[in-house]
């Protein structure tokens, strides 16, 4: 089954205390992303990566660490957490010609991280 | 900057009728625009993606259409089933520069009453 696999799916954690979440998907997609979703806002883009080795900022990277070491992997960072970082966070991925969005983008269940 | 706005933010209609979600963006310089469904607690559901040289995308009961020179799309959902009740999100990806990121919009929440 295709899915976008994220862990963990809810975590209680502490300022300060880094974290990861991971993000896993098994179709061979080139392009990864991950989002947060909050109130109000809406959803914004974090960061993504266009293939593996290439990442580039979204809109709101400040506070976040990603990598792409592999093309199935695209673990989201937290070095230090702050409370402002308490959100649900999605990660998602395509395929891609060159730059585009060639098929439809596939999301993940979801993380709800809250930062005490 | 890309914004992407989605109105009414929030929509209520009864069994049956037809209607439309309305996106726009600010940035024309777009490859592509997407159609997302979101159920409470949940991912979202890609529904629909319409390229730059495309005027429009059907699937079933839906139908996404893409202006590019007026910034705009539609979602028209046909014969409309409580079912379809859930926030439906547009997104555009940017071609400007080598920027590709996607920007979304903040939703229209949909309640369709039986």
């Amino acid at each position: 089954e295709a899915q976008v696999t994220q862990n963990p799916r809810y975590l209680i954690t502490v300022t300060g205390k880094k974290l990861t979440v991971t993000c896993s998907q098994n179709m061979n997609h080139e392009y990864m992303s991950w989002y947060r979703q909050d109130p109000g806002l809406g959803l914004r883009q974090i960061y993504y990566s266009m293939n593996v080795e290439v990442t580039d900022k979204g809109d709101v990277p400040e506070g976040y660490k990603v990598s792409r070491k592999e093309k199935r992997n695209f673990p989201l960072i937290l070095e230090s957490p702050s409370p402002n970082q308490t959100s649900l966070y999605f990660c998602a991925s395509s395929h891609t010609g060159g730059p585009v969005l060639t098929g439809e983008l596939f999301f993940g269940e979801g993380s709800r991280l809250t930062v005490l | 900057k890309q914004e992407v706005t989605q109105i009414p933010a929030a929509l209520s209609v009864p069994e049956g009728e037809n209607l439309v979600l309305n996106c726009s963006f600010t940035d024309s310089a777009i490859y592509n625009l997407q159609w997302f469904r979101q159920d409470p607690g949940k991912g979202l559901t890609s529904l629909l993606l319409i390229q730059s040289s495309q005027r429009e995308q059907t699937s079933g009961r839906l139908n996404a259409s893409l202006d590019k020179s007026s910034g705009r799309s539609t979602l028209y959902i046909a014969a409309s089933q409580p079912g379809d009740s859930a926030t439906y999100l547009c997104a555009a990806q940017n071609s400007g520069g080598s920027n590709y990121k996607l920007t979304f919009g903040k939703g229209t929440l949909l309640t369709v009453n039986p």
